[in-house]
């Protein structure tokens, strides 16, 4: 079945950037998410790629996608304080309802 | 901004006892989810509805559970009879349209079986 990897922890100083890591394994993955779970909150959708593009911005965000190796990141640049959450890797395939998601990765942003 | 919620926010109950955990998806949403968290591990899909039925389940999703949309505006999640393994974080979630691809997802409740 699908399986998605991410490594569990990354800490950064604040202004720098922060590049978070996924790798999935299902070849027929069609759309990619990254999710951010603040204490105490709900899953919130950060952005999403579909599998025909390589990468994707938005502000801050940048999405980079290598299908080839199956490998997606998550860069954040000039990284805040309010952005230490857990971050969470997640695909679908297309006809498919189910998300599957990773581990999270913890950022713990350092003033 | 319009958000889902979930009721209640934490439910301890003793193992074999039924439980209902309730969600109120964003009001012109059509498609619903609910996704468990069991400590330490990953996000998992349990049951997707939509038009009033389920569309999509996965192994997790036994007898045990089920979920009914009784009125227009809320959505639950039945466990019959609890499990110590049933213990997790439960998300429920919801999005408009087929077409569209972000899930909203509520805060999440935090079941305890003893």
């Amino acid at each position: 079945g699908e399986d998605v990897e991410q490594s569990l922890f990354l800490s950064v100083r604040e202004g720098d950037s922060s590049v978070i890591n996924c790798t999935y394994t299902d070849s027929s993955s069609t759309y990619l998410y990254w999710y951010k779970q603040e204490p105490g909150a709900g899953l919130q959708l950060l952005t999403y790629i579909f599998s025909n593009m390589d990468m994707k911005q938005d502000q801050r965000l940048t999405v980079l996608l290598n299908k080839k190796d199956k490998h997606l990141s998550l860069r954040i640049a000039d990284t805040q304080t309010g952005d230490s959450a857990i971050y969470f890797c997640a695909e679908r395939t297309a006809g498919r309802r189910a998300l599957t998601f990773g581990s999270g990765t913890r950022l713990q942003v350092q003033p | 901004e319009p958000e889902v919620t979930q009721t209640p926010s934490h439910q301890v109950t003793q193992m074999g006892q039924e439980v209902i955990l309730r969600c109120v998806p964003i009001s012109n949403h059509l498609y619903f989810y609910w996704y468990r968290q069991i400590l330490g591990q990953k996000v998992e899909f349990l049951v997707s509805f939509y038009n009033n039925e389920i569309s999509e389940k996965s192994e997790i999703f036994d007898d045990q559970f089920s979920v009914e949309r009784p009125d227009g505006s809320n959505f639950t999640l039945k466990i019959r009879s609890t499990k110590l393994e049933d213990s997790a974080m439960y998300f429920c979630a919801s999005k408009t349209a087929s077409t569209q691809e972000t899930q909203y997802f509520g805060p999440g409740t935090r079941l305890l079986v003893l």
